[in-house]
């Protein structure tokens, strides 16, 4: 089983729509989390980080279940520049390494 | 504000060739890391660098070698190449447990 999972998509949906990404992890001692972007051909960008009580950023909110050990990416009025591969990073409490789960691709379209 | 660099940004070599990618940051970061990409397969950590002078395995370590003798540079070697090591290969360095930044990364291909 990997580390990180996440459901590799595409997930296709109409501009405007509601669209939720799930990772989940399997090490109990991992302790930050992220989420990036990465578009075709280019280097992965923080999207934004994860937080215990959640958080917002516009039209991305991003949740943790820590007793499910999954993280959640949710994107609201989706628009066409969203279409990339979102990526789930995981870091552990041992050391520093960034741990990547293979990535959702979405495209929306008009 | 340069940020990370790698060089080359392409390249193709021959089975059992040798090469070196450079990765340079600018940002005084102490975390250095190697990933490869390969179709479907996310990015991969090959080796990191946890501070000048050290290196640690990662996921898939083997065919490759690093170093780490300055602080702002890491370089990852391949000693002999092999066509199973063409990949698009991405460095990225960070404080820690933060953001980490990487570079455009380095199109390889072995024939």
């Amino acid at each position: 089983r990997k580390e990180v999972e996440q459901d590799p998509g595409p997930f296709n949906v109409p501009e405007g729509a509601t669209v939720a990404f799930n990772c989940t992890y399997s090490n109990s001692a991992s302790q930050s989390f992220f989420w990036y972007r990465q578009d075709c051909r280019k280097e992965p960008k923080l999207l934004m980080s994860v937080y215990s009580s959640g958080n917002e950023d516009g039209r991305f909110t991003a949740q943790l279940n820590r007793a499910s050990q999954y993280i959640s990416l949710l994107i609201r009025d989706s628009k066409l520049s969203d279409s990339a591969t979102y990526l789930c990073v995981v870091i552990h409490n041992a050391g520093n390494m960034l741990t990547f789960g293979g990535g959702t691709r979405l495209m929306v379209k008009p | 504000n340069a940020g990370v660099t790698q060089t080359p940004k392409f390249r193709v070599l021959k089975t059992g060739q040798s090469m070196t990618l450079l990765c340079a940051q600018d940002m005084n970061h102490e975390y250095m890391y190697w990933y490869r990409q390969d179709p479907g397969m996310g990015l991969r950590l090959i080796h990191y660098s946890v501070g000048e002078g050290t290196t640690a395995k990662g996921e898939v370590p083997d065919g490759y070698n690093v170093s780490r003798l300055k602080k702002q540079n890491f370089l990852l070697g391949l000693e002999s190449a092999a066509p199973s090591q063409t990949s698009v290969y991405f460095c990225a360095s960070s404080w820690g447990r933060i953001e980490a930044f990487f570079g455009q990364g380095t199109r390889l291909t072995v024939v």
